[in-house]
């Protein structure tokens, strides 16, 4: 089955490093997403790794991959206040179409 | 600018009023796609289309209808609305095929009185 796994809550200090982390079920995935969510918008694309890949870096952000424990993480350095916000993950479907199957959300509280 | 737009942003309404929410994309996308958010449950993809005329069921279309007329519109409806459907919906779109990148629009967020 689908299933999608986020913990709920993260509080961090500014400057410090942020570590969301994400399980799935489905071995067919081979695309994962990481979206944000700013109070009152929409979803907004971070970044996204292919499942033959390990790890992905973009400028603060570094996306994990252990494809053996189905574990995706998401690391944000020198994290700020205006990272407060929700984090999805999100696993495309191995299935005919192109959805997109969600985690519950992992709200990242930042203290300055 | 590429965009996916919703209206509208804020409804409020009553049980059995039917309503009707717009999505409309600029980008030539062919799939588009309805969700609903709801705390502590994430997005679950409510219907979707893979190109006009074509549509089908997500997860949790019950109680909800949608058209594809045209290639950058995808309403959703609500025939009669029930207090069980109060959530924020996401509509988003593609390019066809699988895997590629979804676009989302800013949220319509629904009250069911």
């Amino acid at each position: 089955g689908e299933d999608v796994e986020q913990s709920l809550f993260l509080s961090v200090r500014e400057g410090d490093s942020s570590v969301i982390n994400c399980t799935y079920t489905d071995s067919s995935s081979t695309y994962l997403y990481w979206y944000k969510q700013e109070p009152g918008a929409g979803l907004q694309l971070l970044t996204y790794i292919f499942s033959n890949m390990d790890m992905k870096q973009d400028q603060r952000l570094t996306v994990l991959l252990n494809k053996k424990d189905k574990h995706l993480s998401l690391r944000i350095a020198d994290t700020q206040t205006g990272d407060s916000a929700i984090y999805f993950c999100a696993e495309n479907y191995g299935g005919a179409t192109n959805k997109l199957i969600f985690g519950t959300g992992t709200l990242l509280a930042v203290q300055p | 600018e590429a965009q996916v737009t919703q209206n509208p942003r804020y409804l409020i309404t009553v049980t059995g009023k039917k309503l009707t929410v717009t999505c409309s994309q600029n980008m030539n996308h062919e799939y588009m796609s309805w969700y609903r958010q709801d705390p502590g449950l994430g997005l679950r993809q409510i219907y979707y289309s893979m190109n006009v005329e074509v549509t089908d069921k997500g997860d949790v279309p019950e109680g909800y209808k949608v058209s594809r007329k045209e290639k950058r519109n995808f309403p959703l409806i609500l025939e009669s609305p029930s207090p069980n459907q109060t959530s924020l919906y996401f509509c988003a779109s593609s390019d066809s095929g699988r895997f590629h990148t979804q676009y989302f629009g800013p949220g319509t967020r629904l009250t069911v009185l």
